[in-house]
């Protein structure tokens, strides 16, 4: 069974640093790209950043870039977002996700994790 | 960036009754090696999203076919058939053929 366990969140002040993980379980995790998204209490779902099978390639949106970085350690089945230079409009559930190549989607999702940007 | 234009915005279906929703995208979602990647989500309360429909009308595994999609383009559409207590909640589409990759708003889904 796949799974995907979020952990890492909280409060945090704004200009602070986060960092999450996601520990991945019931499947080659080496085989698949990975991905943040993160939804906004109330809000819908935004894509925050995607990684590829070996690390070497990375995407963000653009309210991202240059403050988060997404990462992945193969060996310990595990995907990171470090979260630096924390706004207020960061706030909300990030959810790590799966993302197959072949299918082009997202297929499975963590439970979520939630972060709260405030002083 | 791709905006995705799902409408209506919320839904008040009986139980048993026929669902649908649009998913009308800025540009074409055809990408260049043929592939759509346009795919459908639904949120239940309190949950994670889960992948419905992937490249357009493709059931995921365990969907049961109530659930249909179809579309081509920029013009898309989840079709619920039958609907059950367990299929409220929020839907989306999300396009994966362009960066940065977007959602549409959301669909709710409600018990008349």
């Amino acid at each position: 069974e796949v799974q995907l366990v979020e952990s890492g969140g909280g409060l945090v002040q704004p200009g602070r640093s986060m960092k999450l993980s996601c520990a991945a379980s019931g499947f080659t995790f080496s085989s698949f790209p990975m991905a943040w998204v993160r939804q906004a209490p109330t809000k819908g779902l935004e894509w925050v950043a995607t990684i590829s099978t070996s690390g070497g390639s990375t995407y963000y949106r653009d309210s991202v870039k240059g403050r988060f970085t997404i990462s992945r350690d193969n060996a310990k089945s595990t995907l990171y977002l470090q979260m630096n230079s924390l706004r207020s409009e960061d706030t909300a559930t990030y959810y790590c996700t799966r993302g197959p190549y072949n299918s082009g989607d997202f297929d499975y999702w963590g439970q979520g994790v939630m972060v709260t940007v405030s002083s | 960036d791709v905006v995705l234009t799902q409408t209506p915005v919320s839904l008040l279906i009986s139980l048993g009754g026929q669902a649908s929703i649009s998913c009308r995208s800025s540009q074409s979602l055809v990408h260049s090696n043929g592939n759509t990647y346009l795919h459908w989500y639904l949120q239940k309360p309190g949950q994670s999203p889960q992948l419905l429909i992937y490249q357009v009308s493709n059931r995921f595994s365990g969907i049961p076919d109530r659930f249909s999609g179809s579309g081509s383009g920029t013009d898309f559409t989840l079709k619920i058939s039958r609907v059950e207590p367990e299929d409220l909640g929020v839907y989306y589409c999300l396009q994966r053929t362009h960066n940065p990759n977007t959602f549409g708003a959301g669909t709710k889904l409600e018990l008349k």
